[in-house]
């Protein structure tokens, strides 16, 4: 059980275009979900949490309006990542985190590059 | 903000062997964990700690929760080449809080 799944787990993008990441919770309902960022050979940096049916809280220094999150129900969240610049390549995570257990649930990861 | 020291960077060592790494923070955690982050996938799980002093075990793994609160170590015992991987410490103020802050990993590598 906990499966978290991310789509796509790679893709390139040309900069100037937006792309969009997909997170579900398999088999459980997923009150809170997590967006992270790591950069190569560096620890996982948390950008924003989302709870379901409410806006997403984002950590300082990431714009909310580069980065858009919708976590529209208990088992989907999307990181929209807009006008997607070569600085914005990194390897995206997400996570997800049930009511009724404390720790989170880590999807693979999407692979973003853009050129 | 909240800063996990983690050591070593990076270890290479025999198989067999014992592997020790640790994490320390300029905070008091209510919750350590420990993850293995395999190349190109998110991170999994070790253990779970939520008690000052907590030593806790999974197969060859062997966690603990420092008295202080601001650190714990991970063991691996007899090493094989599937422990390969990046081990990362995390902590969290509240035990029922959301926000995990990591350490900076501990890339290991096993040769056999």
């Amino acid at each position: 059980g906990a499966v978290v799944s991310q789509h796509p787990s790679r893709v390139i993008c040309k900069s100037g275009t937006s792309v969009k990441i997909e997170c579900r919770s398999l088999d459980f309902q997923a009150t809170t979900m997590f967006w992270y960022r790591q950069f190569p050979k560096q620890s996982l940096m948390l950008m924003a949490t989302s709870n379901e049916g409410s806006k997403a809280t984002y950590e300082q220094g990431v714009e909310k309006d580069k980065f858009l999150i919708n976590h529209a129900s208990l088992t989907l969240s999307t990181l929209t990542v807009t006008s997607a610049h070569p600085e914005d390549s990194s390897f995206y995570i997400c996570s997800a985190r049930a009511s009724n257990y404390n720790e989170q649930f880590f999807g693979p990861g999407t692979r973003l590059t853009v050129l | 903000g909240q800063q996990l020291n983690q050591s070593p960077q990076s270890m290479f060592i025999q198989e067999g062997e014992d592997v020790s790494m640790n994490c320390t923070s300029s905070s008091i955690f209510n919750t350590w964990l420990w993850y293995k982050q395999d190349p190109g996938e998110g991170p999994v799980l070790l253990i779970a700690l939520y008690k000052a002093g907590e030593l806790t075990s999974n197969g060859r793994l062997t966690a603990q929760f420092g008295i202080t609160r601001k650190d714990s170590f991970l063991n691996i015992s007899a090493s094989i080449p599937s422990d390969v991987g990046i081990y990362f410490c995390a902590g969290r103020e509240n035990v029922d809080g959301n926000k995990l802050v990591f350490g900076a990993g501990t890339i290991l590598r096993v040769k056999s």
